[in-house]
């Protein structure tokens, strides 16, 4: 079964820039996470879906953080325009019924 | 503010050792508990699940649940200097799939060969 894919894998942007990162879940999952996992810290959610429809996204900063899953299948997180805080690694998720995530291999945003 | 609260280590243990990783909750209706493994540049990766109260072995990982005491572990036998990583501990209110987690900030375990 192949995983989480998740691109790119690295992107260092200047503050004040917008920045995209794509998901492609695990095929049959319809449920779609995104976490910010800032250095040191665990993961935060930022936004779960489930199939198109957005489940959660009460962490999500809505004057600069937008995503998107279009069709229910993949998936882009944007940021517009990025601060220096936003400098995190962003691992995107995929679960189905029963237990536990499969994290993808994240993006790591270096800001500034 | 739903919390979960590890110490943050480093925990240094030498091979074959039993490493012992700690987790407090605060959201009392918390009902699944997990444990994700995390190399360093890594994604966290799934190692155990427990979602009633008492111990639940799975090779050389035991995890231990005490819901009153809104306490959950992770033992890990036999330490192997590849167990090094980061170990972070996640909580969900829901009892079903699909579910939001909430990380602890992780514990850094060293095994010393």
């Amino acid at each position: 079964e192949a995983g989480v894919a998740q691109s790119p894998r690295y992107k260092i942007i200047e503050k004040r820039q917008s920045v995209a990162f794509w998901c492609n879940p695990i095929s049959g999952h319809a449920t779609l996470y995104w976490y910010q996992q800032i250095l040191g810290q665990g993961p935060k959610l930022l936004i779960q879906f489930q199939n198109n429809g957005v489940v959660d996204d009460s962490q999500l900063p809505k004057d600069r953080f937008s995503a998107e899953r279009l069709k229910g299948v993949d998936s882009t997180l944007k940021i517009q325009p990025a601060k220096l805080e936003d400098s995190a690694v962003y691992l995107c998720a995929s679960s189905l019924e029963g237990f536990g995530y499969t994290f993808g291999s994240g993006t790591r945003l270096t800001v500034v | 503010q739903k919390e979960v609260e590890q110490n943050s280590g480093p925990l240094s243990v030498p091979e074959g050792a039993i490493a012992s990783l700690n987790c407090t909750y605060s959201d009392r209706v918390s009902q699944s508990f997990f444990w994700y493994r995390q190399y360093s540049g890594k994604s966290p990766e799934l190692i155990m699940s427990i979602y009633s109260n008492g111990d639940k072995e799975d090779g050389r990982f035991t995890a231990q649940l005490n819901k009153a005491s809104q306490y959950v572990s992770l033992l890990i036998r036999d330490s192997q200097p590849s167990d090094s990583a980061t170990y972070l501990c996640a909580v969900t209110n829901s009892g079903g799939s699909n579910y939001k987690l909430t990380f602890g900030k992780g514990t850094l375990l060293t095994v010393n060969p």
